[in-house]
C-alpha cells in the first residue's frame, strides 16, 4: 500500500524565496494534517482539511504561510517569503473518516532556509 | 484543554530487559490515546490505540499500553527490549469530538547491547 507521499524530501533555499511543499494522502482517506517539527517547539498541527475544506488553521503561524487542498490527492504548504525561522519538518498525515483510526504519517520535508 | 505529558526525555535499557515509557494525559471526556514511533529521518509511525475496552492494547512489534482511567496515565511497555527499538516515542491524545491529536514532547528509548 501506497502511505503518505511528501516531495521535496529536502529543501534547501535563500531567505525571501517561495517554498512549495507537496503532500499525496493514502486513498480514501479523508483527513489530512500538515504539522511542523523543530526541536525548540516539537510537534505543532499547522493546519487539517476534511474533504479538502481547511478546518481549522490556527495553528499556521503567521500569514506568510498557506496551504490548499485542490482535490482529494494533494495539498500543498507554501511560505512566501521565507524566513530562516521556518527552518523545521514539515509532515504531512491523512486519516480516513471513522473517528478512532489513526494518522498516517509522511517521512516529511527538512526545509532549510539559508 | 487537553494535554499530555511524557515526563522522561530519555530512558535507557539494556537489552533483553523490560521497557516502559511513560505518559500521562489530561482531557475532558473520553479520550483517545495512541503511541507512535520516529525513527532518524522518518515520520511517525503507528504503533498502537486505545480507544474502548480492555485497558491492555496490544500493538506492532511487540509493544502494549496500559490504559489507567483513575491515574490518567496510558505507559508504553515492552516485555524485551531490542536495540533496534531505539527510537523517538511520541504519546498522543484526542478527545472523541474533535478532530486534532495532541502530542506529548517525546522520549527518546536508547536501548544497549
Amino acid at each position: 500500500d501506497a502511505g503518505v507521499i511528501q516531495s521535496p524530501r529536502h529543501e534547501v533555499t535563500e531567505m525571501g524565496q517561495e517554498v512549495t511543499l507537496r503532500c499525496k494522502p493514502i486513498s480514501g482517506h479523508d483527513y489530512l494534517f500538515w504539522y511542523r517539527q523543530t526541536m525548540m517547539r516539537g510537534l505543532e498541527l499547522l493546519i487539517y482539511f476534511n474533504n479538502n475544506v481547511p478546518i481549522d488553521d490556527s495553528g499556521m503561524p503567521e500569514d506568510r504561510f498557506s496551504a490548499k487542498m485542490p482535490n482529494a490527492s494533494f495539498s500543498t504548504l507554501k511560505i512566501q517569503p521565507s524566513e530562516p525561522r521556518d527552518s523545521a519538518v514539515y509532515f504531512c498525515a491523512s486519516r480516513g473518516d471513522v473517528g478512532n483510526q489513526p494518522q498516517h504519517f509522511g517521512d516529511g520535508t527538512r526545509l532549510s532556509i539559508l | 484543554a487537553q494535554s499530555v505529558a511524557q515526563p522522561e526525555d530519555q530512558v535507557n535499557v539494556a537489552e533483553g530487559n523490560p521497557l516502559t515509557v511513560k505518559c500521562t494525559y489530561s482531557v475532558s471526556g473520553n479520550p483517545y490515546l495512541f503511541w507512535y514511533v520516529q525513527y532518524p529521518n522518518r515520520g511517525l509511525q503507528f504503533l498502537l490505540k486505545y480507544i474502548t475496552g480492555d485497558n491492555l492494547v496490544k500493538g506492532s512489534y511487540g509493544f502494549e499500553a496500559e490504559f489507567n482511567k483513575s491515574q490518567t496515565s496510558f505507559h508504553l511497555k515492552k516485555p524485551s527490549a531490542l536495540v533496534s527499538d531505539s527510537a523517538l516515542y511520541f504519546c498522543a491524545v484526542r478527545r472523541g469530538d474533535t478532530d486534532k491529536l495532541i502530542f506529548g514532547t517525546g522520549t527518546r528509548l536508547q536501548v544497549f547491547p
